[in-house]
């Protein structure tokens, strides 16, 4: 399983955006990016997930490195509710499971 | 649509005894999947079902059971519990016919002591 890595742990101010990076040096051209957020005492939730193009949905953009060794999760105007632990995920499509590393707590600042 | 829906939520066994942890999907997803998530780490992967009568093992499977007798159930069951099945589950469902995100129950809080 082709790795990433994430900072341990960032910081922000409530509704400034926020730029969360993922290295993907070994990424493989069948590999998806996928991004999802734990928050606390509750399941993963899946935010968005990319090939080559950014990505946008209502919770977040994907912006992905030509050369997709890299990719990073923008939070447009992050709440207090997004404080979180974000995981960036390699997944191949018929890949079989998710391997989660340690991922990125996010502190959200009022 | 209910989602992911796991049962029960918190559960105190004592070593050796056996018990059933249950999800359910209503979304017509072909794959579903237990994993454990312990204090401070990322979660990982016991058993996985791409289909009812399919079913096969992650990394963690050893005193885990499943089956997969329909597309919405996906029981996973402790045959003999120990202390170090201590953790929290997740069961998770994607459709199988796209790139998809994977949707997570909301978790069984497990205690053996």
């Amino acid at each position: 399983d082709a790795k990433t890595t994430q900072p341990n742990s960032m910081e922000s101010n409530e509704e400034e955006p926020v730029h969360l990076p993922c290295n993907h040096s070994t990424i493989s051209g069948t590999d998806y990016i996928h991004w999802y957020r734990q928050l606390p005492s509750q399941g993963p939730e899946y935010v968005i997930h990319g090939l080559t193009s950014n990505v946008n949905n209502r919770m977040a953009s994907l912006a992905i490195a030509e050369d997709r060794k890299s990719s990073t999760l923008i939070l447009h105007r992050a709440t207090l509710r997004d404080a979180a632990v974000y995981y960036c995920i390699l997944s191949s499509q018929g890949a079989q499971k998710l391997v989660f590393g340690q991922g990125t707590r996010l502190t959200i600042n009022p | 649509n209910a989602g992911v829906t796991q049962t029960p939520k918190f559960q105190v066994l004592k070593t050796g005894q056996s018990m059933t942890l249950q999800c359910a999907q209503d979304m017509n997803h072909e794959y579903m999947s237990w994993y454990r998530q312990d204090p401070g780490m990322g979660l990982r992967l016991i058993h996985y079902s791409v289909g009812a009568g399919i079913t096969d093992q992650g990394e963690v499977p050893n005193g885990y059971n499943v089956s997969r007798s329909t597309t919405e159930d996906f029981p996973l069951r402790l045959l003999s519990a120990a202390p170090s099945q201590t953790s929290v589950y997740f069961c998770a469902s994607r459709p199988t016919s796209r790139v998809s995100g994977y949707t997570f129950g909301s978790g069984t809080r497990l205690t053996v002591v």
